[in-house]
């Protein structure tokens, strides 16, 4: 199993473009999120998804998208990227109830001009 | 709503030493409290899950406590080693796997 994958590693974006970050997973998990790392802040949640079809928000929504069509892929879709959105993203996923422990991907660093 | 404190922010030990890595959250009704390991650049890795039901996990030279009175939790690592050092975050979750509310983690260096 390759577990969580994300691409692209590294991204530079210029203020008002927009991107996904792929994120997708081999191992059958229901769940899967989206979480950024900040310096200082911690990881905070961005959106998540119990399953195919099922997306809420996290912590701090505003600014990205996500969608859920199959079992494996979330994507994450900047809309219109802003300054503020330059991080580190992590993809993670968790089989489900009964089986918390949640894996997570190598990261993105997204850095916008 | 679930608040995660990790103090300190940075910790240096010499090698073989045992030491206490302390995690502190706001709210006791959490479901699990979850223990990673990131090495600078990488990704998360998952070192230890406690349930709410349970009081301690280990694995191997780590040990991890769950009081939830009290609203902490502690990593243990025995005879430390320098590739132990890495940052640790600790993370808890209050509604089930789907959302984790972490810590800003603890920096561990060991030195040779």
């Amino acid at each position: 199993n390759a577990g969580v994958t994300q691409t692209p590693k590294f991204q530079v974006l210029k203020t008002g473009q927009s991107m996904t970050l792929q994120c997708a997973q081999d191992m059958n998990h229901e769940y899967m999120s989206w979480y950024r790392q900040d310096p200082g802040m911690g990881l905070r949640l961005i959106h998540y998804s119990v399953g195919a079809g099922i997306t809420d928000q996290g912590e701090v929504p505003n600014g990205y998208n996500v969608s859920r069509s199959t079992t494996e892929d979330f994507p994450l879709r900047l809309l219109s990227a802003a300054p503020s959105q330059t991080s580190v993203y992590f993809c993670a996923s968790s089989p489900g109830q009964g089986s918390p422990e949640q894996y997570f991907g190598p990261g993105t660093r997204l850095t916008v001009t | 709503k679930q608040e995660v404190t990790q103090i300190p922010a940075a910790l240096s030990v010499p090698e073989g030493e045992n030491l206490v890595l302390n995690c502190s959250f706001t709210d006791s009704a959490i479901y699990n409290l979850q223990w990673f390991r990131q090495d600078p650049g990488k990704g998360l890795t998952s070192l230890l899950l406690i349930q709410s039901s349970q009081r301690e996990q280990t694995s191997g030279r780590l040990n991890a406590s769950l009081d939830k009175s009290s609203g902490r939790s502690t990593l243990y690592i025995a005879a430390s080693q320098p590739g132990d050092s890495a940052t640790y975050l600790c993370a808890a979750s209050n509604f089930g796997n789907e959302k984790l509310t972490f810590g800003t983690g603890t920096r561990l260096t060991i030195i040779p």
